[in-house]
């Protein structure tokens, strides 16, 4: 059974940085590109960031181009986001997606920008 | 960037009924390599999308075969032949032909 696991989410002032987890189970991690979808409260899905399997090329939305960092550890099975200068409209839940053609989605977590 | 538009946003129908949801791309998402990169998606209300289509028209495995998906150059459909009380929820399209990939802004199902 595929699962991808996230943790890291939290409340976190304007500003602040966290850093997201996604631990991966069930299909081959270090053969699959990475991903990270978010979802605001009530809202659609936007792509945040893609990274290739063996983490060479790497690609951001527009909106967190210099702020956001996806990195990976195949060693591990583990994707990451290390997240600087929080806005409040980064507020969302950040999901981990993996497989080919973006078949596995996690369960999601949840980052709250607030003062 | 490519836009997908989706229509309806808002989709009530009856059980038992069939559904039809358009994903309309603001141009051509098909691929040098003649493929069509077009997903579609399910979520539920408090869960993570679950994928049903990829590539067009191929079902995911586990996937109720009244799903199916079609289109070609820039107009896609997601049908349901026969609605269930567990369709409901928030349909959305994806297209991964052309960097960024870009989803559709989403159609939410519920039962009339």
């Amino acid at each position: 059974e595929v699962q991808l696991v996230e943790s890291g989410g939290g409340l976190v002032q304007p500003g602040g940085s966290l850093r997201l987890s996604c631990v991966a189970s069930g299909f081959t991690f270090s053969t699959s590109w990475m991903r990270w979808v978010r979802q605001a409260p009530g809202k659609g899905l936007e792509w945040v960031a893609n990274i290739k399997e063996d983490g060479t090329d790497k690609f951001y939305v527009d909106s967190v181009k210099g702020r956001f960092t996806i990195s990976r550890d195949n060693a591990k099975d583990s994707l990451y986001l290390q997240m600087h200068s929080l806005r409040a409209e980064d507020t969302a839940v950040y999901y981990c997606v993996g497989g080919a053609f973006y078949a596995y989605w996690g369960q999601g977590t949840l980052v709250t920008v607030s003062s | 960037d490519i836009v997908m538009t989706q229509s309806p946003l808002s989709l009530p129908v009856a059980l038992g009924q069939p559904a039809s949801i358009s994903c309309r791309s603001s141009q051509s998402v098909v691929h040098s390599d003649g493929n069509i990169y077009i997903n579609w998606y399910h979520q539920r209300p408090g869960q993570s999308p679950r994928r049903l289509i990829y590539k067009v028209s191929n079902r995911d495995s586990g996937v109720p075969d009244r799903f199916s998906g079609s289109g070609s150059g820039s107009d896609f459909t997601l049908n349901i032949s026969r609605v269930e009380a567990e369709d409901v929820g928030v349909y959305y399209c994806l297209q991964h032909t052309h960097w960024p990939q870009t989803f559709g802004q989403g159609t939410k199902l519920d039962i009339k």
